[in-house]
């Protein structure tokens, strides 16, 4: 049963310092999503990729948030330096999608950062 | 205005009940249709996809009427297991397939 995999699952940082969040999608899907979630703002789409190229990180705040892709099985998310209100759970899903259209995406278990 | 809207309830019911959840959107490129159900500090999980012609799985029927750009969620009998966020989900694929999320409604379906 193939799973989007997430690290770590819970973090807990001091408010300045790094986080770097991992995800490792589906075998062969070729789009990777970053969501961020709370309470108060629902599920945002913060950034996604397609075969490793970024198409859209307009719901990133650039100038302490980063994405990549290094390679087709690693997708990371990097707040730096981190805030208090960037306490959140943040969600990676993967799915498959082609020139006409898209699959659905399945979720990874997420991110649960809290920064004091 | 939200790209999707969904009444965010909570909607409470007794087990055994029939409960309806609509949903509008307003991208007319929208292609593409999902209802995912979230139970409370988990991922959102897939729970079917929705086609203009209706579609039903077991307790579950979804429908989509593009006219009026909205989609709907029906839940016959119940269950205690059901309570949970069911969240909303559009494609838009002029966007790179882009999925915009609903805020999601909460259902909790009482003994």
């Amino acid at each position: 049963d193939a799973r989007v995999t997430q690290t770590p699952r819970h973090k807990v940082t001091e408010m300045g310092q790094e986080v770097t969040m991992r995800c490792q999608p589906i075998l062969g899907h070729n789009t990777v999503f970053w969501y961020r979630q709370t309470m108060m703002q629902g599920l945002e789409l913060l950034a996604y990729f397609r075969n490793r190229a970024p198409l859209d990180d307009s719901g990133m705040p650039k100038d302490r948030f980063s994405a990549e892709m290094p390679d087709a099985t690693l997708a990371t998310l990097k707040i730096q330096p981190s805030e208090p209100r960037d306490s959140a759970v943040y969600f990676c899903a993967s799915g498959f999608s082609w020139a006409s259209g898209t699959d659905t995406q399945y979720f990874g278990p997420g991110t649960r950062l809290t920064v004091l | 205005r939200k790209e999707v809207e969904q009444d965010p309830g909570p909607f409470n019911v007794p087990e055994g009940a029939t409960v309806a959840f609509n949903c509008t959107y307003s991208n007319s490129a929208s292609q593409s249709f999902f209802w995912y159900r979230q139970d409370c500090r988990k991922e959102p999980k897939l729970l079917m996809s929705v086609y203009s012609s209706g579609n039903e799985d077991g307790r579950f029927t979804a429908q989509l009427n593009r006219a009026s750009q909205y989609i709907s969620l029906l839940i016959r009998d119940s269950k205690l297991s059901d309570s949970a966020t069911y969240l909303c989900v559009v494609i838009l694929y002029n966007q790179g397939g882009k999925l915009i999320f609903g805020q999601g409604t909460e259902l909790s379906v009482k003994p």
